[in-house]
């Protein structure tokens, strides 16, 4: 099955930028989404289609996504951003949706 | 407004059965996929499996083909997910989610339910 790779962690000083990946085999090649998902919550789309935002989602989160890597970007970052971030993509050889190994965002 | 409202926590003992729902409001039920998603104590996101309420096509993860059940009732715009019987390890919190624009391929999760705390211990 197709395997997404994220970092576990990543710490990032109030107004800085958090760069998050998720790599996989030629992840440029399909629709990469987004979830933040803060403790005691259900997740919260905040990315689809490897730089389109929902509604109501701030510009501050932006994505991009070639080759073997995908990224979500959180320029200057907010103390309400600390959150585990998840990337999502869907497996046409499997016909299944697979999830990223999440990444917490720590604001120091 | 879309709301996927799911049913409440539930404690069981091992080798017990269980049914959990997810009832879909505000749009049209049968015309998008429904997810369910695994997440254990601690742990990342886990997709379990799909269904299509308008027809109910339904397809599984090979790490849960056969530990669970996905149906869902039309009538009453409600999906399901059911263990014929549980095991410790399958405590966790489960979310059902909506899968954007009526189609499998490539959609995000556009609406999540809140979650259903699900604890198996004897």
């Amino acid at each position: 099955s197709y395997v997404l790779t994220q970092p576990p962690s990543v710490s990032v000083a109030p107004g800085q930028t958090a760069r998050i990946t998720c790599g996989g085999n030629n992840i440029g090649s399909k629709s990469v989404h987004w979830y933040q998902q803060k403790p005691g919550q259900a997740p919260v789309l905040v990315v689809y289609d490897d730089s389109d935002r929902p509604s109501g989602i701030p510009e501050r989160f932006s994505g991009s996504n070639s080759g073997n890597t995908a990224t979500l970007t959180i320029s200057r970052v907010e103390a309400g951003d600390e959150a585990d971030y998840y990337c999502q993509v869907w497996d046409s050889s499997s016909d299944l949706d697979v999830f990223g190994t999440g990444t917490k965002v720590t604001v120091l | 407004e879309v709301q996927l409202v799911q049913s409440g926590a539930e404690v069981k003992k091992p080798g017990e059965s269980l049914k959990i729902s997810c009832k879909g409001s505000g749009y049209s039920f049968t015309s998008y996929w429904i997810g369910w998603v695994r997440q254990m104590p601690g742990k990342g996101l886990e997709w379990m499996g799909i269904i299509y309420p308008g027809d109910s096509d339904t397809r599984y993860s090979p790490s849960f083909q056969g530990q669970v059940t996905i149906s869902a009732d039309k009538s009453i715009s409600t999906a399901y997910l059911q263990w014929s019987s549980l095991k410790a390890s399958d405590t966790a919190m489960y979310y059902c989610a909506r899968l954007a624009g009526g189609t499998v391929t490539n959609a995000a999760v556009d609406y999540w339910g809140q979650g259903t705390l699900v604890t198996v211990s004897s």
